[in-house]
């Protein structure tokens, strides 16, 4: 049973326009949220992440909304830019967990020039 | 700092055979963490450790084993190879702290380039 889902295997974006990448849960004890990207060949890297005491953090370009009613969490990427194509991972911790993520299948966005 | 690194890149083996793969980390991170990557399924727990000498398992432990004899490696050993443990491997770092956004610095891993693992 997958408890992180990203509903949407790909993404296409024209640059300088906004990205939306999705993400639902079904745990209410996930008690933090984290994004992750992916280039090919490469190691995930860390974008950006949320608590589940807030609703919204900004960094730069990158913005994720936290829906904890819904369990849906979203990253917002304004403007959008061609070195933004890569696979796109959110992951949630277990509360009271140390040190264990849960992630989702993945989005692939493509950013066209 | 290299950060976390792994090798062997890339390995194939038959069936039945053993092999370690190995990680690396210079960043003094507590925790350790090994996931395998296969297509529609996201990233997947193996193993994890919080400190040298402590190790449990995660989402998919069977046929692998782990040890943590210092702050620094952590490899993981395939005990007798099986084409279902075809997929790409990456091995984690984080440390523990607060975090700006209120959760703990623990969640947030830092990746080794990954080992791409063919069994025959």
């Amino acid at each position: 049973d997958q408890q992180v889902k990203q509903n949407s295997p790909s993404l296409s974006v024209q640059e300088g326009r906004i990205s939306i990448l999705n993400c639902d849960y079904t745990n209410s004890m996930f008690d933090y949220f984290l994004w992750y990207k992916k280039y090919p060949a490469e190691g995930p890297t860390f974008l950006i992440s949320i608590s589940s005491i807030k609703d919204k953090n900004e960094d730069g370009r990158f913005t994720v909304f936290l829906n904890k009613s819904a369990k849906h969490l979203s990253l917002h990427i304004v403007p959008s830019q061609p070195g933004d194509s890569a696979v796109y991972f959110c992951a949630a911790k277990p509360g009271g967990a140390t040190n264990k993520l849960i992630f989702g299948t993945g989005t692939l966005l493509a950013v066209q020039p | 700092n290299a950060g976390v690194t792994q090798t062997p890149k890339f390995q194939v083996l038959k069936t039945g055979q053993s092999m370690t793969l190995q990680c690396a980390q210079d960043m003094n991170h507590e925790y350790m963490s090994w996931y395998r990557q296969d297509p529609g399924m996201g990233l997947r727990l193996i193993h994890y450790s919080v400190g040298a000498g402590i190790t449990d398992q995660g989402e998919v432990p069977n046929g692998y084993n782990v040890s943590r004899s210092t702050t620094e490696d952590f490899p993981l050993r395939l005990l007798s190879a099986a084409p279902s443990q075809t997929s790409v491997y990456f091995c984690a770092s984080s440390y523990s702290g607060l975090t700006t956004s209120g959760g703990t610095s623990t969640d947030t891993q830092y990746f080794g380039p990954g080992t791409r693992l063919t069994v025959l």
